[in-house]
């Protein structure tokens, strides 16, 4: 079974200050890790993907096979980060488009 | 390019009725997914269509079904409403069907079961 665990349901940082969602996962197979975004108001959206390895609005994440981890990190919190945040995995191996998604993590940026 | 489109976007039915979801995917995409969101249970995956298919299927019991057309629209279909099935119907649709593929999403259809 795949599994994905959301720790926080809410985090409050200040402005300026680093961000880090955490985001631990299972799955016996080789997963891919993303992390979707949804704004206030808006649809839920792709901020990144493990197989990208890109740096999307200043977020990263890294996946860590080894503490099944990939938690999503921003060194320096904006206002306008202020959503709803949601680890998701795939199975590569015959998984097609079966996303798990975490709970969610609400970031909060305060001014 | 037009986005990911659902109808209605709203609906309040009763216990015991059926109820039939609609989604439109983006242009040339063949693969569409549905998922349900509830604020007890979070996003939970329905099941997924590729090619007319379904192809994976999500721990739901069978009062819910799905289908895609040749146009790769595709509908989802409750029998016998629950008060439990009162959530938010995502679909979200990917162009081709491997897991990598970015899925994209509708902005949801709001069911209330009373």
């Amino acid at each position: 079974a795949q599994r994905v665990t959301q720790p926080e349901k809410l985090l409050s940082v200040f402005k300026g200050a680093p961000v880090e969602l955490k985001c631990n996962y299972s799955y016996s197979g080789s997963p891919e890790l993303f992390w979707y975004v949804q704004y206030s108001r808006q649809r839920l959206q792709l901020l990144l993907r493990h197989i990208s390895r890109e740096s999307i609005k200043g977020f990263t994440a890294d996946l860590n096979k080894g503490e099944t981890s990939f938690h999503l990190k921003k060194p320096f919190a904006q206002e306008e980060d202020s959503a709803m945040y949601y680890c998701a995995l795939v199975g590569v191996t015959g998984g097609g488009n079966k996303l798990t998604f975490g709970t969610g993590t609400q970031l909060k940026v305060e001014l | 390019k037009a986005g990911v489109t659902q109808t209605p976007r709203y609906l309040i039915k009763t216990r015991g009725q059926q109820v039939t979801l609609s989604c439109s995917p983006i242009s040339g995409h063949r693969s569409v997914s549905w998922y349900q969101q509830t604020p007890g249970q979070g996003l939970q995956f329905l099941f997924e269509y590729f090619s007319e298919t379904q192809r994976n299927k999500g721990n739901f019991p069978g009062r819910f079904s799905g289908r895609q057309f040749s146009n790769s629209r595709s509908e989802m279909n409750v029998s016998t409403l629950e008060l439990g099935d009162s959530a938010l119907y995502l679909c979200a649709s990917s162009f081709t069907g491997t897991g990598d593929n970015e899925q994209f999403f509708g902005p949801g259809t709001r069911l209330t079961v009373l």
